[in-house]
């Protein structure tokens, strides 16, 4: 089975520094793997997906995410941070049947 | 405006009621699915449909029901069985299921749902 490690559960940034939040997963097979955003009460909408192809992927507000296979990480990355990026991140690797498996996610904290 | 719409926003029961949930998409995705996000668990998936007619228990499926009778729909009910339903309840859709992903899953507003 599926399984994915966000390590960080809280991660405090300036606003206009970089970020890089980690994740790692484990999947027998290829491995399909997204990054989900969160505001708070709100639902999840896809920052960015890796399926195939290039190991650098680029997704909406900014953010890109690299896929490296040797080490089970496919960790999100921003260069420059905005008050409005403060919000829960999710990773999750797809399985069998379509079925999601989701990190315990990283709360992001912006600080002016 | 296509997308998934969930209803209420917010929902307060008493404990032993049944309650349902609702989720209605009309992105015309043929899969649809049910999470519920609890703090510090992520996401946990309880029920999943890949068809009209048709769908599986996921990993916490004990004291919760689906129906999947037309594609748009697939509204979840909670029993009196769910030993701990006050949580946070995401309703997501995907193009297609099983054998032609993978597909990024869109998700709804989400319910929060008290049990007092």
């Amino acid at each position: 089975a599926q399984s994915v490690t966000q390590p960080d559960i809280h991660i405090t940034v300036s606003e206009g520094a970089s970020l890089e939040l980690r994740c790692n997963y484990s999947y027998g097979a290829t491995p399909y793997l997204f990054w989900y955003v969160q505001s708070p009460g709100q639902g999840l909408q896809l920052l960015l997906k890796y399926f195939s192809g290039d190991t650098l992927v680029q997704g909406i507000k900014g953010f890109e995410a690299e896929f490296k296979r040797s080490q089970s990480s496919f960790n999100l990355r921003k260069p420059s941070v905005h008050w409005s990026d403060a919000a829960e991140y999710f990773c999750a690797v797809e399985g069998s049947g379509d079925k999601l498996t989701f990190g315990t996610g990283t709360r992001l904290a912006v600080r002016p | 405006d296509g997308g998934i719409t969930q209803s209420p926003k917010y929902l307060f029961r008493k404990e032993g009621q049944n309650v349902t949930l609702s989720c209605e998409q009309n992105l015309n995705h043929d899969a649809m699915y049910w999470y519920r996000q609890d703090p510090g668990q992520g996401l946990r998936l309880i029920y999943y449909s890949q068809i009209v007619n048709d769908f599986q228990k996921g990993d916490i499926a004990e004291g919760y029901s689906v129906s999947r009778e037309k594609k748009e729909s697939f509204p979840l009910t909670v029993t009196s069985a769910q030993k701990n339903p006050t949580a946070f309840y995401l309703c997501a859709s995907s193009i297609a299921g099983g054998f032609y992903g993978p597909y990024e899953q869109y998700f709804g507003p989400g319910t929060r749902l008290t049990v007092t």
